[in-house]
């Protein structure tokens, strides 16, 4: 199965200021996702990562407020735009692999937004 | 587009007795269906997985789960809980379309009695 690399792991940030997520991924893969997860909640999908073409957003969630990069096959970043505290949440980057065990996802990025 | 229910928020079993959480499904078509663990402050792990096939699949640490196609569930099992077993459980669905996204229920807490 693959190997991703999320970072930072866990960040505090001010109120209104933006904060990038990379993920990293060992292996070319063709389905990219990101989620968050909030503070006693499940895991709730924003949007699929399509390579070299604009992210695919679930409703409730919009590209001012989490633009997606997928610049290649193994790289993505998620930026939550102008913070509240609201956005203090886990998040985390999946892929799927055909054929493989199904989905991997990342340790997750803990963000909390003071 | 797919959903997932988890009808019960918490559930709460002695040690060494039995388990079974339940989860519901929609989708139109054969779903790929899923269970993972999140211990307090860890990651999700994979406990199992449907794709085809046999309809009771066997995961790790002694968990099963069947599909049942006509009733839309996909009930997680255990014959003998043991107090590592505390965690939060996740079902989730993906539809092999063209979208390939996985969907997660809300969730169960499982706290497990001395």
């Amino acid at each position: 199965s693959a190997v991703i690399s999320q970072k930072p792991s866990r960040d505090i940030c001010q109120r209104g200021t933006s904060l990038t997520i990379q993920c990293q991924v060992d292996s070319q893969v063709t389905m990219m996702f990101w989620y968050r997860q909030q503070p006693g909640q499940s895991l709730t999908l924003i949007a699929t990562a399509n390579q070299g073409s604009e992210a695919t957003y679930e409703s409730g969630f919009v590209i001012d407020k989490f633009p997606i990069s997928r610049p290649n096959l193994t790289f993505s970043t998620l930026t939550v735009s102008n913070m509240s505290p609201e956005d203090s949440s886990i998040y985390l980057c999946s892929v799927e692999i055909q054929g493989a065990d199904g989905y991997t996802f990342g340790s997750g990025t803990r963000l909390t937004v003071v | 587009a797919q959903s997932v229910t988890q009808p019960d928020i918490h559930i709460t079993v002695s040690e060494g007795a039995s388990l079974e959480l339940r989860c519901n499904y929609s989708y139109g078509a054969t779903p790929y269906l899923f269970w993972y663990v999140q211990s307090p402050g860890q990651g999700l792990q994979l406990l199992l997985k449907y794709f085809s096939g046999d309809t009771l699949v066997q995961g790790i640490k002694g968990f099963e789960a069947e599909f049942k196609r006509s009733q839309s569930s996909f009930n997680l099992r255990k014959p003998s809980v043991h107090w590592s077993d505390a965690a939060e459980y996740f079902c989730a669905v993906a539809g092999m379309d063209s979208s390939y996204k996985l969907i997660f229920g809300s969730g169960t807490r499982l706290l497990v009695r001395p």
